[in-house]
């Protein structure tokens, strides 16, 4: 089965600044790749699928690249309202693996 | 509105069984695949089972194949899972979520999810 990990697992950035998550999969994954979000004590929220689109409703400030292998999520300005678990999601095959999750803080 | 809802989790014994709900509105529930996922307490997302629109195609974790098994009732606009034989290890929070229209594999909404625990 396709690992996917994800980096680094934690990260603290100052309120303004950019948080860059990377995730990487074990074996191409073409552009299935979704990236969730989710906040403490709520369900995950679908941020962007088919690695760069951004979902209805989603900030532009969220922005997202990557194909086959080798994925990025990026938040250019930080909010406070950004606080979160980040997931990437391989969805082309299953088991539609995810991966452990990135911690976002404020610095 | 979409909304899922979740029911059904509890406390059992190991080796027991538990069937969870999700009842689905707001959208044609028939159009749709569905998809469970799980998340341990303070643990991450793992992917459980998903179902085709009219139930004829399914598919499973290996950790759960042959434990539990996915239904869904289209007139009902429910989804089910089954579980069987349950163990320490399956304790979590289930979430019920939504195929998208353009990739049914993908969830795009999410409920508030059921918390099962399994402990003696």
């Amino acid at each position: 089965d396709i690992v996917m990990t994800q980096s680094p697992g934690s990260l603290a950035v100052s309120l303004g600044e950019r948080a860059t998550i990377n995730c990487k999969s074990s074996q191409s994954v073409l552009t299935y790749l979704a990236w969730y979000q989710q906040k403490p004590g709520q369900p995950p929220k679908l941020l962007i699928y088919g690695a760069s689109t951004r979902q209805s409703g989603v900030p532009d400030r969220f922005s997202a690249s990557g194909s086959g292998t080798d994925f990025t999520l990026t938040i250019s300005s930080l909010q406070a309202e950004d606080v979160a678990v980040y997931y990437c999601q391989k969805y082309h095959a299953p088991p539609l693996t995810f991966g452990g999750g990135t911690k976002v803080e404020i610095k | 509105e979409v909304q899922l809802v979740e029911s059904g989790g509890g406390l059992v014994q190991p080796g027991g069984s538990l069937r969870l709900s999700c009842a689905a509105s707001g959208f044609t529930f028939n159009n749709h695949w569905m998809n469970w996922v799980r998340q341990a307490p303070g643990k991450g997302l793992e992917w459980v089972a998903n179902i085709k629109e009219d139930g004829s195609e399914n598919h499973y974790v290996d950790p759960v194949k042959g434990r539990f098994t996915i239904s869904r009732d289209n007139a009902e606009k429910s989804v089910f899972l089954q579980m069987n034989s349950l163990r320490v290890e399956d304790t979590a929070v289930y979430y019920c979520a939504r195929g998208s229209r353009s990739n049914g594999w993908l969830g795009d909404y999410w409920g508030l999810g059921t918390l099962v625990s399994v402990s003696s």
